[in-house]
C-alpha cells in the first residue's frame, strides 16, 4: 500500500536553514502536502504542491518535488524558535484521504 | 469561525467503559475525517465521511470502534469497550467542497484519551 516516509528528528540552529524530507511509494499522488503540529494543538496545512510542478516558493517556504525519485523536501529559510514543531508530510491521490508520514520534529536552538 | 471544535479536549476513562468523542466540523465543510495519533505508529486515518456518507472506514481498528454523521455539523467516534490500548490523542479534521481534491483539511485541537 501507499506509504509516506520522513527522518524522525532534525535540529538546526536559529538563522539556519531547515531541510525537511520526505519520500512516498505511490506514483499517482496527486498532491503532496506539509503541515506543522505545535505541542498540544491540531496539525496546520503550511503548503501543497500539485504532482505537476518542481517547486513551489512561500516566504520562507521552498518545497521541491522530485517525482521520479518521488522525494519532496520543505526549506524554511531563516529559522526561528517559533519553527519548532513537527512537520508532516503527505499525498493525496485525486479522490483518496490524505497518507500522513510520521513526521519530523524539528528543533531550533537559539 | 469557530474551526473545528471537538470535545471533550482530555478524557481519562476505566478500561472497559464506553467512550464518545464529538466533532462539529467547520461550517460549509462536506468531508470529515477521525485520526487517532500516537508516537508509536504516528498519525492514522481511522474513518472518512463525504457528505455525511461513510466512504472509507478500513483504518478503524476494530469492531469496539464506531463512527456516526447524523448530519453535516456533528459527528461522533465511539469506543465501547474502551481499552488502555486505545490511548491516544483524536483528532477530527474537516474539508470544504474541492471536487473530490482532499487538500486544505483543517484540524481541530483533538481529544487526549487515556484508558486506565
Amino acid at each position: 500500500g501507499e506509504d509516506v516516509e520522513q527522518s524522525l528528528f532534525l535540529s538546526v540552529r536559529e538563522g539556519d536553514s531547515s531541510v525537511i524530507n520526505c519520500t512516498y511509494t505511490d506514483s499517482s499522488s496527486t498532491y503532496l502536502y506539509w503541515y506543522k503540529q505545535e505541542p498540544g494543538a491540531g496539525l496546520q496545512l503550511l503548503t501543497y504542491i500539485f504532482s505537476n510542478m518542481d517547486m513551489k516558493q512561500d516566504q520562507r517556504l521552498t518545497v521541491l518535488l522530485n517525482k521520479k525519485d518521488k522525494h519532496l523536501s520543505l526549506r524554511i529559510a531563516d529559522t526561528q524558535t517559533g519553527d519548532s514543531a513537527i512537520y508532516f508530510c503527505a499525498e493525496s491521490g485525486y479522490w483518496t484521504a490524505l497518507i500522513f508520514g510520521k513526521g519530523t520534529t524539528l528543533s531550533v536552538s537559539s | 469561525d469557530a474551526g473545528v471544535i471537538q470535545s471533550p479536549r482530555h478524557e481519562v476513562t476505566e478500561m472497559g467503559q464506553e467512550v464518545t468523542l464529538r466533532c462539529k466540523p467547520i461550517s460549509g465543510h462536506n468531508s470529515l475525517f477521525w485520526y487517532r495519533q500516537t508516537m508509536m505508529r504516528g498519525l492514522e486515518l481511522l474513518i472518512y465521511f463525504n457528505n455525511n456518507v461513510p466512504i472509507d472506514d478500513s483504518g478503524m481498528p476494530e469492531d469496539r470502534f464506531s463512527a456516526k454523521m447524523p448530519n453535516a455539523s456533528f459527528s461522533t467516534l465511539k469506543i465501547q469497550p474502551s481499552e488502555p490500548r486505545d490511548s491516544a490523542v483524536y483528532f477530527c479534521a474537516s474539508s470544504p467542497p474541492r471536487e473530490g481534491r482532499t487538500y486544505e483539511q483543517y484540524f481541530g485541537p483533538g481529544t487526549r484519551l487515556t484508558v486506565t
